[in-house]
């Protein structure tokens, strides 16, 4: 049964970098079946995929054309974790963010952040 | 505006069956299949189901889904009072080249 435990911080101030990570237990970051995902959801946005990484003998990632000059999402192989950084944040950027599985069958337990100074 | 269309809301009484439609293109719903979610409140969207209809281990079988060109259902019956959440369909979409979703049906019982 796979698990997505999420960290990092609930405050980002405007022009800043946000960044979170989701731990995984139950699969490997570099499983050449899974891919990783990291979705968003805001009352005036709705759910929105922000972009994947995945393994297949190389790293490969695909981002959302709405984010994807600001965006980077990094696996870590070390920790068997994956992270995500987006740039420059404004306050259109505030959300609840969350890390899922390939198939969005499993989510993590969500990381509300707010960008205000 | 989402990519896939479903109505905002819903309402039915206790014991009856209501319907939510999800509404998407020949690039993600008519060429892959469609995963629906539950979500209470401050929490995070639950799979409730997956591959057009099928339910994961736990998900009562009141929940059914369908799927038929590029539209797709999501079909409660025996309306109960917890099933009062938000419900989400999704579904990839190979033009994107990532998944894309419905704007949420809020479903109330009465």
């Amino acid at each position: 049964q796979v698990q997505l435990q999420q960290s990092g911080p609930g405050l980002v101030k405007p022009s800043q970098t946000l960044s979170l990570t989701c731990a995984i237990s139950g699969d490997s970051v570099s499983s050449n079946t899974a891919a990783w995902n990291w979705i968003r959801q805001s009352p005036s946005r709705g759910l929105e995929w922000l972009g994947r990484t995945y393994y297949r003998s190389k790293w490969y990632n695909d981002y959302a054309p709405s984010v994807k000059s600001r965006i980077t999402i990094k696996p870590d192989t070390s920790k068997n974790q994956f992270s995500l950084q987006l740039n420059s944040v404004t306050p259109e950027d505030t959300a609840v963010y969350y890390c899922t599985t390939q198939q969005v069958d499993v989510w993590g337990k969500g990381t509300t952040v707010t960008v205000s100074s | 505006q989402s990519v896939l269309i479903q109505p905002p809301s819903a309402s039915g009484t206790p014991g009856q069956r209501v319907t939510i439609s999800c509404s998407g293109s020949s690039s993600n719903i008519g060429s892959n299949s469609v995963n629906w979610y539950q979500q209470l409140p401050r929490t995070a969207p639950k799979l409730l189901m997956y591959k057009n209809s099928q339910r994961p281990s736990g998900v009562p079988d009141r929940f059914s889904g369908s799927k038929s060109g590029t539209s797709a259902s999501l079909a409660i019956s025996g309306l109960q009072s917890e099933d009062e959440a938000d419900y989400y369909c999704a579904s990839w979409d190979g033009s994107l080249n990532g998944w894309v979703f419905g704007g949420g049906t809020k479903l109330t019982v009465l």
